[in-house]
């Protein structure tokens, strides 16, 4: 089955850096990656996603870039901003199946 | 849409004793996933259900797990009898099968057994 790592496990910003996320994956099948953000107390909840058939997609401040070769993908926050502090879990998949596999999550704080 | 509807969102009970969560998908998704978070162990996928047939359950901790999808727009995930340990957060999530459409994750049912 699929396994996905992904690091760092804890990752400190101050307020306006930059902070990336990267995950990687085992199953080459696999052509789906969203990418969750879960704020205390709550669900996670999707922030972006990319499908194989693409390298990268932007909305505002984030970013994904996919290596389907490497089988890797990162999650890029630009001018990162205190609301910004969450857990972030990537996961992958198969848009023809079902399951998605989730990363282990990564706590990010956004340092004012 | 509403989302995904769980219940309760909190829950309290003593070692020993059933508890039941439930879930209602959202309409139109055909694939539902009971998910357990705890700080050790992460977002743990323990069951899922294409079309109402359990399809994995290989995440099931043990026998006193089960879940059930009786029809389309309703699931229960049983405990019993529960233990301390299970204390976690349990999410259900739905998804439409075959589409590129994530899953959805619920508000979750918080656990505490004492």
């Amino acid at each position: 089955g699929e396994n996905v790592e992904q690091h760092p496990s804890t990752l400190s910003v101050q307020e306006g850096d930059s902070a990336v996320i990267k995950c990687t994956y085992s199953d080459s099948a696999s052509n789906y990656f969203p990418w969750y953000k879960q704020e205390l107390g709550k669900r996670p909840q999707l922030i972006i996603d990319i499908r194989s058939n693409v390298g990268e997609k932007k909305d505002q401040r984030i970013a994904v870039t996919l290596n389907k070769t490497a089988k890797h993908f990162s999650l890029h926050i630009t001018e990162t901003q205190p609301e910004d502090s969450a857990v972030y879990f990537c996961a992958a998949g198969k848009a023809a199946g079902n399951k998605l596999t989730f990363g282990g999550g990564t706590r990010v704080l956004v340092k004012p | 849409d509403a989302g995904v509807i769980q219940s309760p969102r909190h829950e309290v009970t003593e070692m020993g004793q059933e508890v039941t969560l439930r879930c209602k998908p959202i309409s139109g998704h055909n694939s539902l996933f009971w998910y357990r978070q705890t700080m050790m162990r992460g977002l743990e996928l323990l069951i899922y259900f294409n079309n109402n047939v359990p399809i994995d359950d290989s995440g099931m901790p043990e026998d006193r797990f089960s879940a059930k999808m009786p029809n389309a727009s309703f699931s229960t995930l049983k405990i019993q009898p529960s233990e301390p340990r299970d204390s976690a957060v349990y999410f259900c999530a739905s998804r439409k099968q075959g589409s590129w459409d994530t899953i959805y994750f619920g508000e979750g049912s918080w656990l505490t057994v004492v």
